[in-house]
């Protein structure tokens, strides 16, 4: 079984400049998740998707990120425009159906903003 | 107070000892309690679950689950190098919130030879 996809693994930006992060999740897993690890912090929740909607967004700086998941498999996060604090690591996860909460995460991508 | 804690350390055990990791949270209705290790520059990986309370193990690891204190531990038996890095605990509180877990820092171990 294929892991949680996740592209790019790395960026450079500068402040002010826009950036997008794109997540596949295990296949058959309705509920999508992205976090924020900044480093020497644990993950932080942003955004958590069931299926195509959003049932968690409160942690979300909607004035700069968004995020969507269209047709309730893969996943886009954006940044528009990135702070330099916004330097962290940004990792997707996903859960399948039942009453177990584990979640299996990909393997993040590095965002540096300068 | 933080909704999960975690000593950050560095814990700092020999070859073939045991470590103990710790972990309370303060939300009493929490229900799912999990632990992931994390290398460094690489991203969480699952390696326990726990439910109700006690113990449960899986190898060289055992979690630990005591509801009544909030508080929930994982021991690791036979330390080896390998297990050198950085391990979050993370809980959720069940119920609507979809599996929503919430982390603690991390504690970051070390296994010296």
């Amino acid at each position: 079984e294929a892991g949680v996809a996740q592209s790019p693994r790395y960026k450079i930006i500068e402040k002010r400049q826009s950036v997008a992060f794109w997540c596949n999740p295990i296949s058959g897993h309705a509920t999508l998740y992205w976090y924020q690890q900044i480093l020497g912090q644990g993950p932080k929740l942003l955004i958590q998707f069931q299926n195509n909607g959003v049932v968690d967004d409160s942690q979300l700086p909607k004035d700069r990120f968004s995020a969507e998941r269209l047709k309730g498999v893969d996943s886009t996060l954006k940044i528009q425009p990135a702070k330099l604090e916004d330097s962290a690591v940004y990792l997707c996860a996903s859960r399948g159906q039942g009453s177990s909460y584990e979640q299996y995460f990909g393997p993040g991508t590095r965002l540096t903003v300068t | 107070q933080k909704e999960v804690e975690q000593n950050s350390g560095p814990l700092s055990v020999p070859e073939g000892a045991i470590a103990s990791l710790n972990c309370t949270y303060s939300d009493r209705v929490s229900q799912s309690f999990f632990w992931y290790r994390q290398y460094s520059g690489k991203s969480p990986e699952l390696i326990m679950s726990i439910y109700s309370n006690g113990d449960k193990e899986d190898g060289r690891f055992t979690a630990q689950l005591n509801k009544a204190s909030q508080y929930v531990s994982l021991l690791i038996r036979d330390s080896q190098p390998s297990d050198s890095a950085t391990y979050l605990c993370a809980v959720n509180r069940g119920g609507t919130s979809y599996g929503k877990l919430t982390f603690g820092q991390g504690t970051i171990l070390t296994v010296h030879p």
